[in-house]
């Protein structure tokens, strides 16, 4: 089975301060993503990868970027938390190919709370 | 606008009553559809997907999805639902736009609750 792990459940940090969120998949996957859920909007793209060092935006990357250094770890960074980006955050990965056209493996997320 | 729409914020239904979940999109062309499922605690799983073909798709968990090209839909259904089915369902759909930019897109998801 695919596994997708997140280095948290639960996070809380106060406003300012310098976030990330990690995330691992142990399948070899080329894709992987960032989503932010929230209540009444259901998932936004936040940025995705498509290679090791490779990024491009998704619809909300204002206020994060992402790092990709190895294949199996894609990490999101908050340089200066705000209060809006309390959320739950979502990984998910997937194959190679026609990039959004299969199935999504997604970690169980992790609930930020910035204070 | 190009969206995709679930117009049921919430449902409740009893274990053993059927259940259909509606999900409407407005695209030129018709997209690539999901559905996924958030179990509490859980992160997405999926149930099924449509590229094209036949219009009636089987997923897992008994669940199955008919896509109505005239209706712009693609409502997923199970004909008796257990208790273990109460989560948050996702309807999500990949454009086929020209120029690239074909991202998945999620609605904004059903909670479903389930009375014993």
């Amino acid at each position: 089975d695919v596994k997708v792990t997140q280095s948290s459940r639960y996070l809380v940090k106060r406003t300012g301060e310098k976030v990330f969120l990690e995330c691992v998949q142990d399948m070899d996957h080329e894709n992987m993503f960032w989503y932010r859920q929230d209540p009444g909007l259901g998932l936004r793209l936040i940025y995705f990868s498509y290679d090791v060092k490779m990024k491009e935006k998704g619809d909300i990357p204002e206020g994060y970027s992402v790092s990709r250094e190895k294949k199996e770890r894609f990490s999101l960074i908050l340089e200066s938390a705000s209060t809006n980006q309390t959320s739950m955050y979502l990984c998910a990965s997937t194959v190679q190919g026609a990039t959004f056209s299969y199935e999504q493996y997604f970690g169980p997320g992790t609930r930020l709370t910035v204070t | 606008a190009q969206s995709v729409t679930q117009p049921d914020i919430h449902i409740t239904v009893s274990e053993g009553a059927s259940l259909e979940l509606r999900c409407n999109y407005s695209y030129g062309a018709t997209p690539y559809l999901f559905w996924y499922v958030q179990s509490p605690g859980q992160g997405l799983q999926l149930l099924l997907k449509y590229f094209s073909g036949d219009t009636l798709v089987q997923g897992i968990k008994g669940f199955e999805a008919e896509f109505k090209r005239s209706q712009s839909s693609f409502n997923l259904r199970k004909p008796s639902v257990h208790w273990s089915d109460a989560a948050e369902y996702f309807c999500a759909v990949v454009p086929i736009l020209t120029g690239g930019g074909n991202k998945l897109t999620f609605g904004t998801g059903t909670q479903l609750k389930v009375e014993l």
